[in-house]
């Protein structure tokens, strides 16, 4: 199964911060790769797919980039709204796996 | 406006079996490859399996975790996807979300709100 690694676990920033969560994995998986947020109680939502492409609707100071094994998820101003779990996800190779998640708290 | 709204969680013993289903609307269900993805009390996301459409034979895939002991199916006449859960172990305690997987790509654009299944005695 491919691995995938999320750093950091706990990221602790303020509003208006630049934020970058990092997602490796064990193995090439060339731009198959989605990232999600997801917040206490509620489902996961997607914010990128194809390592780079934003889905329809999602704000755009969400961006995301990477090739290979090596993919950063980089929100520009954090807003209040975007204190939440982020998990990456490589669509490769089945079975399909997620990191392990991030949390990004309030400072 | 995409729903999917799973049921049929709820507690059950070890080794016993459950079924969940998921109904969808508002989408062309019969079009789409469709997951079950789960999630722990207090834990990450874990994938379970994947059933593709008909015109790939409504093949499945799945986790090694659950592998032997779960099965996806759907009926596409009723919008359905289910999940059957045998041989349940407490380790599966978690929630349950059905997901959809868009026509162009693998990765997962809409989820259920998900339903609990918890394994204990």
């Amino acid at each position: 199964d491919i691995q995938m690694t999320q750093s950091p676990s706990t990221l602790s920033a303020s509003v208006g911060d630049r934020v970058t969560i990092t997602c490796r994995a064990s193995q090439s998986i060339s731009n198959w790769l989605a990232w999600y947020h997801q917040k206490p109680g509620s489902a996961p939502k997607v914010l990128i797919y194809q390592a780079s492409s934003l889905e329809s609707g999602v704000p755009s100071r969400f961006s995301g980039s990477g090739s290979g094994t090596e993919f950063t998820l980089t929100i520009s101003s954090l807003h209040p709204d975007d204190f939440a779990s982020y998990y990456c996800q490589q669509y490769h190779t089945y079975p399909v796996t997620f990191g392990q998640g991030t949390k990004l708290e309030i400072k | 406006e995409v729903q999917l709204v799973e049921s049929g969680g709820g507690l059950v013993q070890p080794g016993g079996s459950m079924r969940l289903s998921c109904v969808a609307s508002e989408f062309t269900f019969s079009d789409h490859y469709m997951d079950w993805v789960r999630q722990a009390p207090g834990k990450g996301l874990e994938w379970v399996g994947r059933t593709r459409n008909k015109a790939r034979g409504y093949s499945t895939e799945y986790a090694a975790s659950v592998k032997g002991r779960f099965t996806i199916s759907r009926d596409d006449s009723k919008n359905s996807l289910f999940l059957q859960m045998n041989s349940l172990k407490t380790e599966d305690t978690a929630v349950y979300y059905c997901a959809r997987v868009p026509r162009d790509s693998r990765y997962v654009d809409y989820w259920g709100q998900g339903t609990l299944v918890t394994v204990s005695s």
